[in-house]
């Protein structure tokens, strides 16, 4: 079992369009958690931290559910330029701070 | 402009040679790390290091070496034991002090072996 499992898509949509992506992970002691977007060919950048309570930041909120070990980001109003995979990220407990990705989910919004 | 630069963008290598992959921040970053990224796939960890002339293997080390001689610099050597290296590889690197601190990606280097 992938210690990140996401589902690959392509999740096609139109804009403005809602989306939702889903992640789990299996070690219940993972101590961070993030959302990073990558597009083509380019290096992944962070998007936004997840945090027990829920965070929003814009269009985009992130939920974590450590019982469940399920992360999850939606984008409301989708943009063309949104088109990217996201990439769902958790740490290691130790001080190394090691990010483990997950495959990633790949976002087509269409006009 | 600080940040991470990688070099070269492109990189094209016979089977049996050795190359060195170049990665270089100016950020004052402590760790420094090299991923691996393959098609349709996540990143995967190679080396890290936290400390300079100090380095720790990843998930993935075996077919590669790492050097942290200075702490602006950690190179990454795919040698020929390293059966399918033709990926994107990624440098990383992130401030230690503090806690939890965004790891920053330089701009990737892809390999092909022909």
């Amino acid at each position: 079992r992938k210690e990140v499992e996401q589902d690959p898509g392509p999740f096609n949509v139109p804009e403005g369009a809602t989306v939702a992506f889903n992640c789990t992970y299996s070690n219940s002691a993972s101590q961070s958690f993030f959302w990073y977007r990558q597009d083509c060919r380019k290096e992944p950048k962070l998007l936004m931290s997840v945090y027990s309570s829920g965070n929003e930041d814009g269009r985009f909120t992130a939920q974590l559910n450590r019982a469940s070990q399920y992360i999850s980001l939606l984008i409301r109003d989708s943009k063309l330029s949104d088109s990217a995979t996201y990439l769902c990220v958790v740490t290691t407990m130790d001080s190394s701070y090691k990010l483990i990705f997950g495959s990633g989910t790949r976002l087509l919004v269409r006009p | 402009d600080g940040g991470i630069t990688q070099s070269p963008k492109y990189l094209f290598r016979k089977e049996g040679q050795n190359v060195t992959l170049s990665c270089e921040q100016n950020l004052n970053h402590d760790a420094m790390y090299w991923y691996r990224q393959d098609p349709g796939q996540g990143l995967r960890l190679i080396y890290y290091s936290q400390i300079v002339n100090d380095f720790q293997k990843g998930d993935i080390a075996e077919g590669y070496s790492v050097s942290r001689e200075k702490k602006e610099s950690f190179p990454l050597t795919v040698t020929s034991a390293q059966k399918n290296p033709t990926a994107f590889y990624l440098c990383a690197s992130r401030l230690l002090a503090g806690g939890y601190n965004e790891q920053f990606f330089g701009p990737g280097t892809r390999l092909t072996v022909l």
